[in-house]
């Protein structure tokens, strides 16, 4: 079981807004910064969000972050068949020392 | 080409052991905190383990810790994990990644090494 706690699946159609969410504690999320990566299987992760809303260049502003308290949420709007991957939040822990990952959201375009 | 490639995967019997290795170019490697993921099959990417610039501070997941060991050669531009006594559950792909000094977070990623521990 993960750490961090999201759905482990989403989805939507065309053009939508979804949102994905991350849940965590005071150790992790509460006190540290939160970060977002997309994933299609057998390839390498890309760094969709850094800091808690930060996008590094080259990603869409059709991606966001947020965070609250000891929870983080990516939201996607203008949903495009491309986005169809899965992803993950990630945040430092601090006990004991180390990165934790979410489980993963299957995001599905229907 | 600012790049990190992986390499030392295969079959390996439970117990045994093995060294996976990755290769960074196009960027001063020794400038940064270096880190190794995993995706076992079916599952999601886990963080094993991260090594300071200079190697003088090492943090381990704890399914890791004590039976895995990561370094680095910031001379030969090179990170490290050293996997013993491995079990069937460590059958995964083996990324290597870089932890960005600015923004942090993993900004550069390999394609992975795939470990089978299998008998």
């Amino acid at each position: 079981q993960s750490v961090l706690t999201q759905p482990p699946s989403a989805s939507g159609t065309p053009g939508q807004r979804v949102t994905i969410s991350c849940s965590g504690s005071s150790s992790n999320i509460g006190n540290h910064y939160v970060y977002w990566y997309q994933h299609l299987p057998g390839t390498a992760p890309k760094l969709l969000i850094y800091r808690n809303n930060e996008r590094p260049s080259g990603v869409p502003d059709r991606f966001s972050g947020s965070k609250s308290g000891s929870s983080a949420s990516l939201a996607i709007s203008g949903l495009r068949s491309e986005d169809e991957a899965d992803y993950y939040c990630v945040a430092w822990d601090d006990s004991p020392s180390g990165w934790v990952f979410g489980g993963g959201t299957k995001l599905t375009v229907l | 080409e600012v790049q990190l490639v992986e390499s030392g995967g295969g079959l390996v019997q439970p117990g045994g052991s093995l060294r996976l290795s990755c290769s960074a170019s196009g960027f001063t490697f020794s400038r940064y905190w270096m880190t190794w993921v995993r995706q076992a099959p079916g599952k999601g990417l886990e963080w094993m383990a991260n090594i300071k610039q200079g190697g003088i501070e090492k943090h381990y997941v704890d399914s890791a810790r004590g039976r895995f060991t990561i370094s680095r050669d910031d001379a030969r531009s090179s990170l490290y994990l050293q996997m013993d006594s491995l079990r069937v559950e460590d059958t995964a792909i083996y990324y290597c990644a870089r932890e960005a000094t600015s923004s942090g977070g993993f900004d550069l990623w390999g394609q992975g090494t795939l470990v089978t521990v299998s008998s």
